[in-house]
Order: C-alpha cells, then structure tokens, then sequence
C-alpha cells in the first residue's frame, strides 16, 4: 500500500492564481480530510469527507473548495490564491470509527507571492 | 478559540532524561485524545492515543497520563533518546457517528540533546 499519496510537494503561485492540491489513499477509507499547518497554530482542519459525494467544512474553509467524487481521491482547490494561503498543507485519511489511526500523508508546501 | 491548549511550546532534554508535553481541554464531551509525532518533512503519525475512562496508557517508553476532573493530559517519553527529536501535536475529538473532527493542539518542538 501506498497509503496517502500528496502532489505537488512544493508550488509556488502568484495572488490571484489557481490551483489543485491532489489526494489519493489506497486504504479504502470512508473519512478523508485537509489540514492546514502554519507556526504556531498547529493543525487546523479545512475541509473533510466521510464518503464520496459527502464533503463539509472545518475550521478554516474560506477559499477552498473541495470534492469526493470516489473514494481513492480528495483533491483541495484554491480558486484565487492569497498570500495568506501560504502554509503547509496536508491530507490525512482513515476509517470512520475516530478512535482508529488518522494516516497523513507527506504534505504540499505552497508559497503565494 | 483554542479548543485544546498544549505547552510548552519548545523544550530541550539531555539524552535519558523525562521529556514532559501537557495539554488541557475546555470541551468535558472530548472522549478520544490521540498523540502525534511529526518528524521534520513528514507528515504527522500517531503515536498513542488514550479515552477518559483511564487514567494512564504506556507504550514503551511513551505514557499518557489523563486527568479527567482537571479536564488535563500529558506526555511522558521515558528515557529520552535523540531520534524523539521531533514536533508532538496533542489532540482531541468528540464521538459523533463517523462525523468526528480531531482538533489539535499548537504542538511541541521537542530536541534531545546528548
């Protein structure tokens, strides 16, 4: 298993740009998510997923989209970047019980200038 | 607002030693506090996870301690080697059907000198 897969691992865009940030877990798990992590503010939780077709928002959902059209894959879309978009981001997944294991995958560090 | 409060924010220990890494909650529903370690450039990993109905959890060299009435719970790492140089999130979640959401703590960068 490849567990969670992340792509690009680092962008650099221009204010005003867009982008797809890319997901996929081999792991058939129902519960997907994104994170994003700056200094000081540890993780904080965009958007998440408990099954394809099923999306809600998190802590910080302003200027991102998402969608789970299958099960394998959570893509992250910034439609208009801003600077303070920039961060490390980062996908995690697991199955539905919130008492098993969250997998991360190796995150997308984006830089918005 | 944070949910989950977690301190220190750095902290070094010589090789063998006790690394100490506390967190306190505000939300009495939290019923799941998992651990993780973030090696730099990767992604988070859990590391140990404990629910409120015990008090202490010890994987090796790795304990949580839980204080339900203080609404507190911390990380022991016994015997502090250098590869535990690594930044430590604390967490917490409510059970919600499969809804839940983990929220973290601001996390520990923790060194281990020899």
């Amino acid at each position: 298993n490849a567990g969670v897969t992340q792509t690009p691992k680092f962008q650099v865009l221009k204010t005003g740009q867009s982008m797809t940030l890319q997901c996929a877990q081999d792991m058939n798990h129902e519960y997907m998510s994104w994170y994003r992590q700056d200094p000081g503010m540890g993780l904080r939780l965009i958007h998440y997923s408990v099954g394809a077709g099923i999306t809600d928002q998190g802590e910080v959902p302003n200027g991102y989209n998402v969608s789970r059209s299958t099960t394998e894959d959570f893509p992250l879309r910034l439609l208009s970047a801003a600077p303070s978009q920039t961060s490390v981001y980062f996908c995690a997944s697991r199955v539905t019980d919130h008492s098993y294991e969250q997998y991360f995958g190796p995150g997308t560090r984006l830089t918005v200038t | 607002q944070q949910q989950v409060k977690q301190s220190p924010q750095s902290l070094i220990v010589q090789k063998g030693g006790i690394s100490i890494i506390n967190c306190a909650y505000e939300n009495t529903a939290f019923d799941y506090f998992p651990w993780y370690q973030q090696i730099p450039g990767k992604g988070p990993a859990l590391l140990i996870a404990i629910r409120p109905d015990v008090s202490e959890k010890k994987e090796g060299r790795f304990t949580i301690s839980f204080n339900k009435s203080a609404k507190q719970f911390s990380l022991h790492i016994m015997d502090s080697q250098p590869g535990d140089s690594a930044t430590y999130f604390c967490a917490a979640s409510v059970s919600n059907f499969g809804n839940e959401k983990l929220t973290f703590g601001t996390g520990t960068r923790l060194t281990i000198i020899p």
